[in-house]
């Protein structure tokens, strides 16, 4: 099956600084990701779809200047957390669809961000 | 509008018996619905799906859903549970271009020896 892959998969950072938290799909092209988060013992919420070239679309209630979505290339977006909280602290999910065959969704494995 | 009910937070069996895990869902057009686990601290990983083909979807490590439009439910099954099978389980359904997928809360799956 599709790879995607995340980086770093573990951050602790201090309060007030940004993290970066690269998605990748390593054997297709992604016109198309998304970013979710989960919080402890809850499900995953749909943050924002990530489309390469044009801008993110966010779901209602996430601030789009607080989580910065990237996708430069078919095969890389990034979610930067400006100005980070301990209220950020979460399990940070990304997934890339792979066109055709289906449009399955693939997820990678995910980042913990814990901020103090 | 679409979602997921998955009707129970914690399902607790013994090894060696049937699993059930239950998910309804709504949705105003013909849904593609997904079963993932979700081991601790991991990734997620797709066991099952349906896309309009089958009705009965056989997936990896013995899992099985049924989809029944009548009833509007996907219910995972398996005949007889392994301890390896604990994990969070995730029931998720989205329109034919899986451009919208919405998570039912999970359900955690105990398996006692």
């Amino acid at each position: 099956g599709a790879v995607v892959s995340q980086h770093p998969s573990r951050v602790i950072c201090k309060s007030g600084t940004s993290v970066k938290i690269e998605c990748r799909s390593l054997d297709f092209q992604a016109t198309t990701m998304f970013w979710y988060r989960q919080f402890p013992k809850q499900s995953l919420m749909l943050m924002a779809t990530s489309n390469e070239g044009s801008k993110a679309t966010y779901e209602q209630g996430v601030e789009k200047d607080k989580f910065l979505i990237n996708h430069a290339s078919l095969t890389l977006s990034t979610l930067t957390v400006t100005s980070a909280h301990p209220e950020d602290s979460s399990f940070y999910i990304c997934s890339a669809r792979r066109p055709r065959r289906g449009n399955e969704q693939f997820f990678g494995p995910g980042t913990r961000l814990t901020v103090l | 509008a679409q979602s997921v009910t998955q009707l129970d937070s914690h399902v607790s069996v013994s090894e060696g018996t049937p699993v059930l895990l239950r998910c309804n869902y709504s949705s105003s057009y013909s849904p593609s619905l997904f079963w993932y686990v979700q081991h601790p601290n991991k990734g997620l990983q797709l066991l099952l799906k349906y896309t309009s083909a089958a009705t009965l979807v056989k997936g990896i490590n013995g899992f099985e859903a049924e989809f029944k439009k009548s009833e509007t439910s996907f219910h995972l099954t398996k005949p007889s549970a392994h301890m390896s099978d604990a994990a969070e389980y995730f029931c998720v359904v989205s329109p034919y271009n899986n451009n919208d997928m919405r998570f039912g809360a999970g359900t955690r799956l105990t398996v006692k020896p």
